[in-house]
């Protein structure tokens, strides 16, 4: 069966810029988590979606954003992409999000 | 803020030796606590998602045991080989409406 697809697999971007990275979820699963990794930090929890509703958010400024469609697909915006937004950007799935995770291989972001 | 701890940061061992790690997590509203393996170049993957006090799993050469009441778990591998080199995270999930809580990881090496 798929994994999870998230796209793209790198990225650079300037400062200013904005972007959208997207993760496709395992059939049949309803929830999508976004965590962020950066050097020397665990996993840093952005957002989760369930259903198409946004169930947990997490300690991130009002330039990350997420959304939720109907087919489970999520996608990520961060708006004016700062140096420090640059990251490994994780996207995992479950079933209802209390059951194990499932995770894609991620996003590297970097800013310059 | 939920705060899951783990310990050791890291840890080398020679091939063979069993080792152990602890992750520690609030003892309240606990609802589950998952461990992960997460291999360089690779995404998380899940070992373990563990609900009751008293659990013990098992996976071949790993296994955790969960203690609720106290707030810790751990996980065990015995005759450790070179491809259990690795970052092992846990993450707690309360009853409340949070999400996944990840800890930093212990990074494990295994000399051969």
């Amino acid at each position: 069966k798929a994994g999870v697809t998230q796209t793209p697999r790198y990225l650079i971007k300037t400062r200013g810029q904005q972007v959208t990275l997207s993760c496709s979820p395992i059939s049949g699963h309803r929830s999508v988590s976004w965590y962020q990794q950066t050097p020397g930090q665990g996993l840093q929890f952005l957002f989760e979606y369930f259903s198409e509703t946004q169930r947990n958010k997490g300690n991130f400024p009002g330039r990350f954003s997420g959304r939720q469609f109907s087919n489970s697909r999520s996608e990520m915006n961060v708006s004016t992409l700062e140096l420090g937004d640059s990251a490994l950007y994780l996207c995992a799935s479950s079933q209802t999000g209390n059951d194990g995770y499932t995770f894609g291989s991620g996003t590297r972001l970097t800013v310059v | 803020i939920l705060n899951v701890e783990q310990s050791p940061q890291s840890l080398h061992v020679q091939e063979g030796d069993s080792t152990n790690f602890t992750c520690s997590f609030p003892s309240s509203n606990f609802y589950a606590l998952h461990w992960y393996r997460w291999e360089t170049a690779k995404s998380p993957e899940a070992l373990f998602v563990m609900t009751l006090n008293g659990d013990e799993k098992k996976k071949g050469r790993i296994s955790a045991t969960l203690n609720t009441k106290e707030g810790y778990s751990y996980l065990y591998i015995k005759g450790s080989q070179p491809e259990d080199s690795a970052t092992y995270l846990c993450a707690f999930l309360n009853s409340g409406n949070t999400p996944l809580v990840f800890g930093k990881g212990t990074r494990l090496s295994v000399i051969a």
